[in-house]
């Protein structure tokens, strides 16, 4: 069974920063594109950023750019989210997702990770 | 990019009943190349992260029941639940997958027992 399983989230102060990392198991994880999705409390689902299975490519939400960078250790079969200048609204529970298709690249999400909560409050 | 909206907002339904989510998006997520619609449907509870239930607009994921079924094509998508059971009380989101890397979700409906 493929498992995803984030951590790294906590309470920082507005503008600090702060690593997330999703370790996943149970399947192979070089061959599949990786993406962060954030839930800001009572609010909807978010996409954040998506990074091919080999690290070729990244993609981040206009609302991150410049402010998060995507990353891939596939020898560790680790996913890392670096994120800085935080702010308020970044505050969410941020899952990591897999694509749904190995070697291609579909743009849903199958499965996902638990969640790990980033605070940014004073 | 592209706007998903979903209606109702809240939707209570007796247990048994049928459930119907609306969902729909500000340009069409149809690939005429291949009529398939790059539209997901995604179940989430308090607590777990979220789960798909279809994708292509229509398919259903494996494992899901088959008293969830997705329909609909172009901007205008609908999730059904046939009969609803109180295991399936949650949040419901579309997510449109053809407008990459900018995918968007719908912002939820509510689902709950009367």
């Amino acid at each position: 069974e493929v498992q995803l399983l984030e951590s790294g989230g906590k309470l920082v102060q507005p503008g600090g920063s702060l690593r997330l990392s999703c370790a996943g198991s149970g399947v192979t994880f070089d061959t599949y594109a990786m993406n962060w999705v954030r839930q800001a409390p009572g609010k909807g689902l978010e996409w954040v950023s998506g990074i091919g299975a080999a690290g070729g490519w990244t993609y981040y939400a206009d609302s991150v750019k410049g402010r998060f960078t995507i990353s891939r250790d596939n020898s560790n079969n680790t996913v890392y989210l670096d994120m800085k200048s935080l702010r308020a609204d970044d505050t969410a529970v941020y899952y990591c997702a897999r694509d749904s298709y190995s070697g291609s690249y579909q743009w849903w999400f199958d499965p996902w990770g638990q969640g790990t909560l980033v605070t940014v409050s004073s | 990019d592209i706007v998903m909206t979903q209606s109702p907002d809240f939707l209570a339904v007796s247990l048994g009943e049928r459930a119907t989510i609306n969902c729909k998006s500000s340009q069409s997520v149809l690939d005429s190349s291949n009529n398939k619609n790059f539209l997901a449907w995604y179940q989430k509870k308090p607590g777990q992260p979220p789960k798909v239930l279809v994708y292509w607009a229509s398919t259903r994921a494996s494992g899901v029941p088959d008293r969830f079924s997705g329909s609909g094509s172009g901007t205008d998508f609908n999730l059904t639940i046939s009969s609803l059971q109180a295991a399936d009380v949650a949040v419901y989101y579309c997510q449109q997958y053809y407008d990459t890397p900018s995918i968007t979700f719908g912002p939820g409906t509510r689902v709950d027992l009367k």
